[in-house]
């Protein structure tokens, strides 16, 4: 059973596109993340919700929206697609804020 | 504000030496420590953590690292290194900043391990 899963796992869309990734923690977890990882490995958190509030939103642009339905899914829509959008995003869980955080495999989109 | 730093973004050792990474911390306030892995086209595995009990940490595959507050640092070692271990490795901090806990990750090292 995956613990974090994301969908899909390449992306790979035109510049000016509206796209979108999923996430799926199947951990029980309360506090789900967005974290960005450039062509260098620069892993930087993007968005952070506890019980399907936002509590951290960090300096990104307002194309980025994340949305969580549930405890279990957080969503991540990109606007008007940018060629520095591309980049690796991965999606993690924890239980509470201190705890340990598990990742998915990662989605790669490439913007052309 | 927290911040991470890795010393040495490749490290090469051979098959059976001892692996030793770098990682420097600054926090305002007592640190959460992580070490992540990233094995080629996945996601971070967690091989060990501090979180204000023993000093030295032992993780997963044979990974230990000691938690020095006088010298911020939080270096990563294994005796003897194998091809497996051949990965990108990660330093966090996680530090409460008032309405969140969040994570902020060092530059990386990629370990390169040689027969």
């Amino acid at each position: 059973d995956t613990a974090v899963s994301q969908t899909p796992k390449y992306l790979v869309t035109q510049m000016g596109n509206d796209k979108s990734i999923k996430c799926e923690q199947n951990l029980g977890h309360d506090t789900m993340y967005w974290y960005k990882q450039d062509s260098k490995k620069f892993l930087k958190i993007m968005f952070s919700y506890n019980n399907k509030e936002l509590i951290i939103n960090e300096t990104v642009p307002n194309r980025f929206s994340p949305k969580s339905p549930d405890k279990a899914h957080l969503n991540l829509h990109i606007n008007s697609l940018e060629l520095g959008d591309s980049a690796v995003y991965f999606c993690a869980s924890s239980q509470g804020n201190y705890n340990e955080q598990f990742f998915g495999p990662g989605t790669r989109l490439t913007v052309l | 504000a927290q911040s991470v730093t890795q010393l040495g973004s490749h490290v090469s050792v051979s098959e059976g030496a001892l692996v030793l990474l770098r990682c420097n911390y600054s926090s305002s306030v007592p640190p959460y420590l992580f070490w992540y892995v990233q094995y080629p086209n996945q996601g971070l595995q967690l091989l060990l953590k501090y979180t204000s009990a023993a000093t030295l940490v032992k993780g997963i595959n044979g990974f230990e690292a000691e938690f020095k507050k006088s010298e911020t640092s939080f270096h990563l070692t294994k005796p003897s290194a194998h091809m497996s271990d051949a990965a990108e490795y990660f330093c966090a901090v996680s530090a409460y900043t008032g309405t969140a806990s969040k994570l902020t990750f060092g530059t990386g090292t990629r370990l390169q391990v040689t027969l």
